[in-house]
């Protein structure tokens, strides 16, 4: 099991483009959660997702950002129009469901906003 | 509010010198606590999770409901637990999302 799977692994956009960040689970896992790590700050939830659901997006920013998890292929975090706040890592983790809260990480994605 | 509180940013000691990182929550509901280490260049990696009550590379960690903490403990640290830890709890009720405190950066000296 290759584990949480995440590409780009570093990403430079400059502002106002499009950042388009992907996130594939573990084998058998069906929930995906991403989180974003601001400089010198703890990770943050932004969004959970089941497969074609959103569940929790209460993390979210209101504007520009967008998640989905399509039934065939990986979940996608969309961010529209960057800026350099935009700027951190991205984590994606999974989770087998089932009443197991356990969750997987993937190796993030490093987003640079030039 | 749910938050979790890791009062130190870096935390530097000897080989062989126990450790403990510290860790407190705030939650209403009974919580579900894990604590995260992201080695270098690694990806975040469970480490232990409360209920489960087991030692992993030589760490323990006991929740006490009282204090509201789950601190992190090990007798005799070793070079190689030189790492950033994450204190997480979740939300159950919430999907099971995870609420991470700032994390403390040990770093074991030879």
């Amino acid at each position: 099991n290759a584990g949480v799977m995440q590409n780009p692994r570093h990403l430079v956009r400059r502002r106002g483009q499009e950042a388009r960040l992907r996130c594939s689970p573990m084998k058998g896992h069906s929930h995906v959660y991403w989180y974003r790590q601001l400089p010198e700050e703890g990770l943050k939830f932004m969004v959970y997702l089941q497969k074609e659901n959103i569940i929790d997006e209460s993390g979210m920013p209101k504007e520009r950002f967008s998640a989905e998890f399509p039934k065939e292929g990986p979940s996608i975090l969309r961010i529209q129009q960057v800026v350099r706040g935009d700027s951190a890592a991205y984590f994606c983790a999974s989770s087998p469901g089932q009443g197991r809260v356990e969750q997987y990480f993937g190796p993030g994605t490093r987003l640079t906003v030039t | 509010a749910q938050r979790v509180t890791q009062p130190e940013k870096l935390l530097s000691v000897f080989k062989g010198a126990p450790v403990e990182l510290k860790c407190n929550y705030s939650y209403s509901g009974s919580p579900e606590l894990f604590w995260y280490v992201q080695y270098s260049r690694q990806r975040l990696q469970l480490l232990l999770r409360h209920i489960s009550r087991e030692s992993i590379k030589g760490f323990t960690a006991d929740l006490n409901k009282g204090e509201t903490s789950f601190h992190l403990k090990k007798p005799f640290a070793q070079e190689e637990d030189s790492a950033m830890y994450y204190c997480a709890l979740s939300v159950y009720n919430q999907g099971g999302k995870l609420i991470f405190g700032q994390g403390t950066e040990l770093s074991v000296k030879p």
